[in-house]
């Protein structure tokens, strides 16, 4: 596609839920990102891929958060018994192999109650 | 480890204003430099980019950075603004070609409404 694309846009879930948020990078770009954004933290880096193997997963704030990417393209993130404090905008981002412009998408707006 | 910090939280400017956007990074060796928008409701933009070569870089919308190696500094300019420049703007580094991750890190944002 010409874009990032994610989905959800939005979800509501129950707190200790599990949710997965998906991730189609633009094509040909090998370099996936998931950041989140929460109110008034800014952006918070939460794993990389380059192709389908994670070189930095620093960022994963805890053993319920994890992600996966095949084939080189889509990446799920997936954050299982959700707490209230996860609750933020998911954003991927991708780029390409040889560049470092980091295109993002819209996000995915997760919401825990 | 890398960090970026931008000293205006909020900033209120008339139309037509000059702004300056600070931006201080933290890493001794080569960066690569962005400025990212958000405008409500959008998803990030990249505004500009510093690689290497001319300090002053423009971006789109009038927008300007310069980079001052010494003072670790990568401030955003723009000589008068418009209502249409209301976003959230992000400063971003990265550490340079071939660094290790290639992941940006971020400052907290800085938050600019625009008044007609």
């Amino acid at each position: 596609g010409a874009g990032v694309s994610q989905s959800p846009s939005n979800k509501v879930t129950e707190k200790g839920k599990d949710v997965e948020l998906r991730c189609d990078p633009i094509s040909g770009h090998t370099a996936l990102y998931w950041y989140r954004q929460s109110l008034g933290q800014g952006l918070e880096f939460l794993i990389y891929f380059q192709g389908n193997s994670a070189p930095d997963k620093s960022g994963l704030p805890s053993d319920r958060f994890s992600a996966e990417r095949t084939g080189g393209s889509v990446s799920t993130l997936t954050i299982q018994r959700t707490q209230q404090e996860d609750s933020a905008v998911y954003l991927c981002a991708s780029s390409p192999i040889s560049g470092n412009t980091i295109y993002f998408g819209e996000g995915s707006w997760l919401t825990v109650v | 480890a890398q960090s970026v910090s931008q000293h205006n939280h909020h900033v209120i400017l008339s139309e037509a204003a000059s702004l300056e956007l600070g931006c201080n990074y933290s890493y001794g060796g080569t960066v690569n430099l962005f400025w990212y928008v958000q405008y409500p409701g959008q998803h990030l933009q990249l505004l500009l980019k510093y690689f290497s070569g001319d300090p002053l870089v423009k971006g789109i919308k009038g927008f300007e950075a310069e980079f001052i190696k010494s003072k670790f500094s990568f401030n955003l300019r723009k000589p008068s603004v418009q209502w249409s420049d209301t976003a959230e703007y992000f400063c971003a580094v990265n550490a340079g070609y071939g660094g290790a991750t290639n992941k940006l890190i971020f400052g907290t944002g800085t938050l600019l409404a625009v008044q007609p």
